[in-house]
């Protein structure tokens, strides 16, 4: 079955960089979450996307900024790297509409390194 | 605010043996409860879920959890445990309140097998 596609996996940036993650959701899953995990942590909610429209916030940086395109995949873009940003990331999906067990997957990850 | 607890940072047991990891949560009503496991450097995957009914979910792995409202925990257990299960598990709790049902995880309970 097909799954959570998160791009690039492992990613090198300086200090002061900009970052793109992307994700594509499983196909027909309507909401897309973004989280990160630091080295050690649980993972933290960063943001959510519904029918492309932000649906939820959490404690995402304003550093940070994310959208959800017209074909379901999300970006996060991240600017001005800092150190404290290398993270592993994580999108997930969720179908929102009709019944779908409401259950949350998640990608592989993305992995975020910061010089 | 909902919120898990997972009062075991690091759990050891043979392998053979049985285990149980603890989960407690807060949330306001019933909440949607949801097991994941992270081997190192990979992904979050899903054990299993609660979402209403029969109060103890079977998964994969031959894991179980069961929901007790009055204690509010969802502990996760295992008759007898493989030396591949040595991983970080994680118990996360979600809203069915649309709009607002991301996931919020406890720290983790780092899985170590002896042989």
């Amino acid at each position: 079955a097909a799954g959570v596609i998160q791009s690039p996996r492992h990613l090198i940036k300086e200090k002061r960089e900009t970052a793109t993650l992307k994700c594509y959701p499983i196909p027909r899953h309507d909401t897309v979450y973004w989280y990160q995990q630091g080295p050690g942590q649980d993972p933290q909610f960063l943001i959510s996307f519904y029918e492309k429209m932000q649906s939820d916030k959490g404690s995402i940086p304003d550093r940070f900024s994310a959208q959800q395109f017209s074909d379901y995949h999300s970006e996060l873009n991240m600017s001005s790297l800092e150190l404290g940003d290398s993270a592993l990331y994580f999108c997930a999906s969720r179908k929102t509409r009709g019944f779908s067990g409401n259950t949350i997957y998640f990608g592989e990850g993305s992995w975020l390194t910061v010089v | 605010a909902q919120s898990v607890t997972q009062p075991d940072i690091h759990i050891t047991v043979s392998e053979g043996a049985s285990l149980e990891l603890r989960c407690n949560y807060s949330y306001g009503a019933t909440p949607y409860l949801f097991w994941y496991v992270q081997s190192p450097g990979q992904g979050l995957q899903l054990l299993l879920k609660y979402f209403s009914g029969d109060t103890l979910v079977q998964g994969i792995k031959g894991f179980e959890a069961e929901f007790k409202r009055s204690q509010s925990s969802f502990n996760l257990r295992k008759p007898s445990v493989h030396w591949s299960d040595a991983a970080e598990y994680f118990c996360a709790v979600g809203s069915p309140n649309f709009g607002n049902e991301k996931l919020t995880f406890g720290t983790g309970t780092r899985l170590t097998i002896i042989p």
